[in-house]
């Protein structure tokens, strides 16, 4: 299934680089998200963004920096990360958030290692 | 109280056996609930949405109580491939339209 694709499927950066990671949505949604999953614990919302307007930030530390081009395209821009911070970052999209939920579609994620 | 709790599991069920879970939420206003399976190192991928009138599709077959505020799954005739970590998922209900409430997940291993 391509309908989000993420790059890349796996990174390892150290603390003090400065890495980007991507999605695409090929769907034609509106609404966009960034997850982050560490083992053993549920998906953690991190950033989501409607028609390109951030419209949640759930107390995501600075080191996180999302940007939204266009409806298609999510990025995470990342610097001076921790350790703890190495988990599978999963973006999703989904038609819209509206007063109720839409199910929402998942990139195959990325796999980030913090040394 | 968590807003969507699960049995975390694991359930060891053999092949051909049917098995069920339950997930309880706390928010009655709660409006769109759905299933996601997630295999190990994978991302979640929608199982089905679960409806009022409850839905069935194929093996799976979800209902919706209202009432006591639980949703179910139920998966008939297990194959070895639904072996796999199943997540119930609860629209949040409130300041935000786009959160969706994941709980923890329950692990279920089909044994042959």
């Amino acid at each position: 299934e391509t309908g989000v694709t993420q790059t890349p499927r796996h990174l390892v950066m150290g603390m003090t680089n400065k890495k980007s990671l991507k999605c695409e949505q090929h769907l034609g949604h509106n609404a966009m998200y960034w997850y982050k999953q560490s083992a053993k614990k549920p998906l953690e919302l991190m950033f989501v963004y409607s028609l390109e307007e951030r419209v949640e930030n759930n107390s995501v530390p600075s080191r996180f920096s999302p940007e939204c081009p266009n409806s298609s395209h999510l990025f995470l821009h990342l610097h001076t990360l921790q350790p703890e911070d190495s988990a599978l970052y999963l973006c999703a999209s989904s038609p819209s958030g509206g007063e109720q939920g839409y199910e929402q579609y998942f990139g195959p994620g990325t796999r980030l290692t913090v040394t | 109280r968590k807003e969507v709790e699960q049995d975390p599991g694991p359930f060891n069920v053999p092949e051909g056996a049917t098995v069920a879970f339950n997930c309880t939420y706390s928010n009655s206003a709660s409006q769109s609930f759905f299933w996601y399976r997630q295999d190990c190192r994978k991302e979640p991928k929608l199982l089905m949405s679960v409806y009022s009138s409850g839905n069935e599709d194929g093996r799976f077959t979800a209902q919706l109580n209202r009432a006591s505020q639980y949703i179910s799954l139920l998966i008939r005739d297990s194959k070895l491939s639904d072996s796999a970590t199943y997540l119930c998922v609860v629209n949040r209900v409130g300041d935000s339209n786009y959160q969706l409430i994941w709980g923890a997940g329950t692990k279920l291993i089909i044994k042959p």
